[in-house]
């Protein structure tokens, strides 16, 4: 079984940069996977923010941005903002269509 | 703009059928490129992908879920919905459907509707 794994845990100063990443239990994330990230606060549904690795969704600030480290997906924010804590999970698109989240990373901004 | 809106009980007993409907509304199901998407979410938990239809009929489910789970498309309602059978109280969460574009990201997404199995 495939698991998609994420930090369960960051935290970021304000205006400061921070990386989260997206890997795969065996092997590497590459494009193929096409990588993408939510942002989610309690309470509310998903917020889609990148997608197909690097595009960000429309009416996303350029502080996110999407890429691949190594053998991973990474999101970027930088200029960290108090409302960027949120919990961020990526998804990964594996053959035959289907999809796998990551357990989710909880960003503190403090 | 493409809005989503799931409806269905609140409430399903344990071993009963899960049944849910996602409207959507701004433009049409059948144009574009596009599947039409679940996933829930349980309490205190994360993210669970489920399945998509595409407009075709056209499926993909969690292999996790397949035995149990149907989704269906009614282009003439612009509706897609969720069957999951023999529920239990592991099924209690909150269920949300998407827009699934071609290179796996989705958006919008509906406002998301909770579930409790319980007798």
């Amino acid at each position: 079984q495939t698991v998609v794994t994420q930090e369960p845990s960051f935290s970021v100063s304000p205006g400061g940069t921070v990386t989260l990443t997206c890997g795969l239990s065996s092997g590497s994330v590459s494009t193929n996977y096409y990588p993408s990230w939510y942002q989610q606060t309690p309470g509310q549904s998903p917020r889609t923010l990148i997608y197909s690795t690097y595009t960000r969704s429309s009416g996303v600030p350029d502080r996110f941005s999407g890429s691949i480290l190594g053998n991973k997906a990474a999101l970027t924010i930088t200029g960290a903002q108090a409302d960027d804590e949120s919990d961020y999970y990526c998804v990964l698109s594996l053959g035959s269509g289907i999809s796998v989240f990551g357990g989710g990373t909880k960003l503190t901004v403090l | 703009q493409v809005q989503l809106q799931e409806s269905g009980p609140g409430l399903v007993e344990p071993s009963q059928t899960l049944s849910l409907t996602c409207t959507v509304s701004g433009g049409s199901i059948s144009s574009g490129s596009y599947y039409w998407s679940w996933v829930r979410q349980p309490a205190g938990k994360g993210l669970e992908w489920i399945g998509r239809i595409y407009t075709s009929g056209s499926t993909n489910y969690n292999p996790s879920l397949k035995s149990r789970v149907t989704i269906s498309v009614d282009t003439s309602k612009n509706q897609f919905s969720l069957r999951l059978s023999s529920v239990t109280a592991a099924d209690t969460a909150v269920y949300y459907c998407a827009r699934e574009g071609p290179y796996g990201g989705k958006g919008p997404w509906g406002q998301g509707t909770l579930v409790t199995v319980s007798s």
